[in-house]
C-alpha cells in the first residue's frame, strides 16, 4: 500500500460525458501531481499542486481540468475528451516542491477509456 | 528538451540470469536520477534514487549507476526471479525550473521459471 489511493480504477467515458477521477494521500504531503501515461509513450507530467496552488501546467488542453480543495485531495475534472485521451492517468504526491530531494508516491492509477 | 531512452524496450530472460537495463539521456545537467518498478495495473515503486555527484547505489540486488557526464544509468539486477517481472522506468530530475521528473518509456522484463 503506497499511502496514495485513486477511484475509480477502470472508467468507460463517451466523447460528451463528464467525469472526474479522484486522488488521495495519506502520507502528510504537500505536493500533488498528475501524469498521464499513454501506450508507448513516457510519463507526462500534467498538473502539479502545492499547498493547493497549481505551480505547474504542462500545456494540457483545457478538457482537463484540476482540483486541489486541500493538501490530501486531487481532482482531474474530465469533458469532451477524444479517444486519444485514453491512457493511465496516475496520481502522485510528495513533500513539498521547494525540497529537491523529494520522493514522489504514486497511486495504481485509473485506466480510462473514452469511446 | 531533456530525453530519456530505455533499451531494450522489452527483455525476457530465465530464472536466474544477472541482467542490464541501460537508460540514457540528453542533457547532463540532472539532479538527480531514479529507476522505478510498474506493476501492471498499479502505480510506480521507487527502487533506487542516485544523486548527481554519486556514482552508484546498491538495494540487495539492485545496483544502478550513473556516468552523468555521458548521459547514461545502468540497473544490474543479479540473480533475477520470476517476481522481478515488471516495467523498469528510468527517469531523471532536472536541475533547472521547476526539476520535474523527465521518464523513459521503459523496459519491459519477464522472468521466466
Amino acid at each position: 500500500e503506497t499511502g496514495v489511493t485513486q477511484t475509480p480504477r477502470h472508467l468507460v467515458m463517451g466523447m460528451t460525458n463528464k467525469k472526474s477521477l479522484k486522488c488521495e494521500q495519506h502520507l502528510g504531503h504537500n505536493a500533488m501531481y498528475w501524469y498521464k501515461q499513454s501506450a508507448k509513450k513516457p510519463l507526462e507530467l500534467m498538473f502539479v499542486y502545492s499547498l493547493e496552488e497549481r505551480v505547474e501546467n504542462n500545456s494540457v488542453p483545457s478538457r482537463f481540468s484540476p482540483e486541489c480543495p486541500n493538501s490530501s485531495h486531487l481532482f482531474l475534472h474530465l469533458h469532451t475528451l477524444q479517444p486519444e485521451d485514453s491512457a493511465l492517468y496516475l496520481c502522485a504526491s510528495s513533500r513539498s516542491t521547494g525540497q529537491l530531494q523529494e520522493t514522489q508516491y504514486f497511486g495504481p492509477g485509473t485506466r480510462l477509456l473514452v469511446l | 528538451k531533456q530525453e530519456v531512452t530505455q533499451i531494450p524496450a522489452a527483455l525476457s530472460v530465465p530464472e536466474g540470469e544477472n541482467l542490464v537495463l541501460n537508460c540514457s539521456f540528453t542533457d547532463s545537467a540532472i539532479y538527480n536520477l531514479q529507476w522505478f518498478r510498474q506493476d501492471p495495473g498499479k502505480g510506480l515503486t521507487s527502487l533506487l534514487l542516485i544523486q548527481s555527484s554519486q556514482r552508484e547505489q546498491t538495494s540487495g540486488r539492485l545496483n544502478a549507476s550513473l556516468d552523468k557526464s555521458s548521459g547514461r544509468s545502468t540497473l544490474y539486477i543479479a540473480a533475477s526471479q520470476p517476481g522481478d517481472s515488471a516495467t523498469y522506468l528510468c527517469a531523471v530530475r532536472l536541475n533547472t525550473g521547476f526539476q520535474k521528473l523527465v521518464f523513459g518509456t521503459g523496459t519491459r522484463l519477464l522472468v521466466s521459471p
